[in-house]
């Protein structure tokens, strides 16, 4: 079946990295995203990969992405405050169906 | 170039009442998607449309929800007869048809729908 994976609670100082984990299970997905969704808020999506990638570099953020594993991370660097929130790794299948995880929710300490 | 747009942002409504949310895509964007989120939890994907079609609606409920996406005007998810257990975030997301990034899909601020 169609499944994606997280750890649901990540906790790191300021000024850190965070790193993000996330586990799919569908071979045949075609593109890798990372959202974020602040309190009260709707989703944004931060950064995305397709498939045939292997690594997606963003400013602070940086996509690995283990097809072999099925195996997906969000890196943030130096992270700040402003960055908690919750994460959700998904992934879209092959019938154009995106299956989100439960979300990871990242909380900075100052 | 708006993004998805949804209306109402929040709605209340009394059990047995009837939710109508809507949903504009981005202009384009002939593929539209509803994803509920209940409290605590993360997305669910509900269901998919292109225009005047549902392709997918394996994630609704079988009962009281239903979704069309008409050959003109938004995209409406209806909820008749609510109750509780409905409260949620409902978000709708569009893609485009074709284009170099078909499977990005772009999400609406979300309604919030309370069942009292």
């Amino acid at each position: 079946g169609e499944d994606v994976e997280q750890s649901l609670f990540l906790s790191v100082r300021e000024g850190d990295s965070s790193v993000i984990n996330c586990t799919y299970t569908d071979s045949s997905s075609t593109y890798l995203y990372w959202y974020k969704q602040e309190p009260g808020a709707g989703l944004q999506l931060l950064t995305y990969i397709f498939s045939n990638m292997d690594m997606k570099q963003d400013q602070r953020l940086t996509v690995l992405l283990n097809k072999k594993d099925k195996h997906l991370s969000l890196r943030i660097a130096d992270t700040q405050t402003g960055d908690s929130a919750i994460y959700f790794c998904a992934e879209k299948t092959s019938y154009d169906k995106v299956i989100f995880g439960p979300g990871t929710s990242l909380s900075v300490i100052p | 170039n708006a993004g998805v747009m949804q209306n109402p942002r929040h709605l209340v409504r009394r059990r047995g009442q009837e939710a109508r949310l809507r949903c504009s895509p981005m202009k384009g964007h002939s593929h539209v998607y509803w994803y509920r989120q209940l409290p605590e939890e993360g997305l669910k994907f509900m269901v998919y449309l292109q225009k005047e079609n549902i392709i997918d609606e394996s994630g609704m409920p079988k009962e009281r929800f239903s979704a069309e996406f008409p050959k003109e005007g938004p995209s409406i998810l209806r909820i008749q007869q609510v109750v509780r257990g409905d409260s949620a975030a409902y978000f709708c997301a569009s893609s485009a048809t074709s284009g170099g990034d078909r499977g990005r899909q772009y999400f609406g601020p979300g309604t919030r729908l309370t069942v009292t």
